[in-house]
């Protein structure tokens, strides 16, 4: 199957810093991105689609100034935490579609925000 | 999009058969079955998926009944390396499509 890596696995930063996670597809090219992310014990929830070349949209919830998304290529996403708080201490995960009608999901940043 | 049903869990013994069911009764005629799974504190992995014929794979086969409205994947080995959460999914397969997650069923398969 397809190979989503995403970077970094995890990340500790301090209440009001910005934390960027790189969503790369490895062997596809992927005009569409998804960005989700998982609280504990809950299942996923898509948070936004990343258009390369365009703007993101955004889910009904999520606030875009704070969720800032760039798709500046076919293999490269990047979801930017702004003036994280512990609230926003989740899971992130990323996904595209590969070849033969499936989609493929990254291995996911664990975001913990003190 | 669909609605799915799993059962909220299930546990399994090693070196058995796992049947996972899913029903997905208003199931439309574009719309395929998938299936993933996701391992604790890791990503979703990819599984199996279908439109109306049963498929298999190295991991799992998926049964798909005639009418559509129910599925069942089956792993027919399962490992202590099955357990995890999986999900039934039903998507139109369009790049522009995410996939919905509903709450899966716990799989635990046992010594």
């Amino acid at each position: 199957g397809a190979v989503v890596s995403q970077h970094p696995s995890w990340v500790i930063c301090k209440s009001g810093t910005s934390v960027k996670i790189e969503c790369r597809s490895l062997d596809f090219q992927a005009t569409t991105m998804f960005w989700y992310r998982q609280f504990p014990k809950q299942s996923l929830m898509l948070m936004a689609t990343s258009n390369e070349g365009s703007k993101a949209t955004y889910e009904q919830g999520v606030e875009k100034d704070k969720f800032l998304i760039n798709h500046a290529s076919l293999t490269l996403s990047t979801l930017t935490v702004t003036s994280a708080h512990p609230e926003d201490s989740s899971f992130y995960i990323c996904s595209g579609w590969g070849q033969q009608e499936t989609q493929y999901f990254g291995p996911g940043t664990r975001l913990l925000v003190l | 999009d669909a609605k799915t049903t799993q059962p909220t869990s299930m546990d399994c013994a090693e070196g058995r058969a796992a049947n996972l069911p899913c029903n997905h009764s208003t199931i439309s005629g574009n719309e395929y079955v998938y299936w993933y799974r996701q391992i604790h504190s890791q990503g979703p992995q990819y599984i199996i998926h279908g439109l109306k014929n049963n498929e298999t794979n190295e991991m799992a086969s998926l049964i798909i009944t005639e009418d559509r409205k129910s599925s069942t994947l089956i792993l027919p080995h399962a490992t202590l390396r099955d357990t995890a959460v999986y999900y039934c999914i039903v998507r139109v397969a369009a790049p522009g499509d995410d996939m919905r997650f509903g709450a899966g069923t716990r799989l635990t398969v046992k010594p």
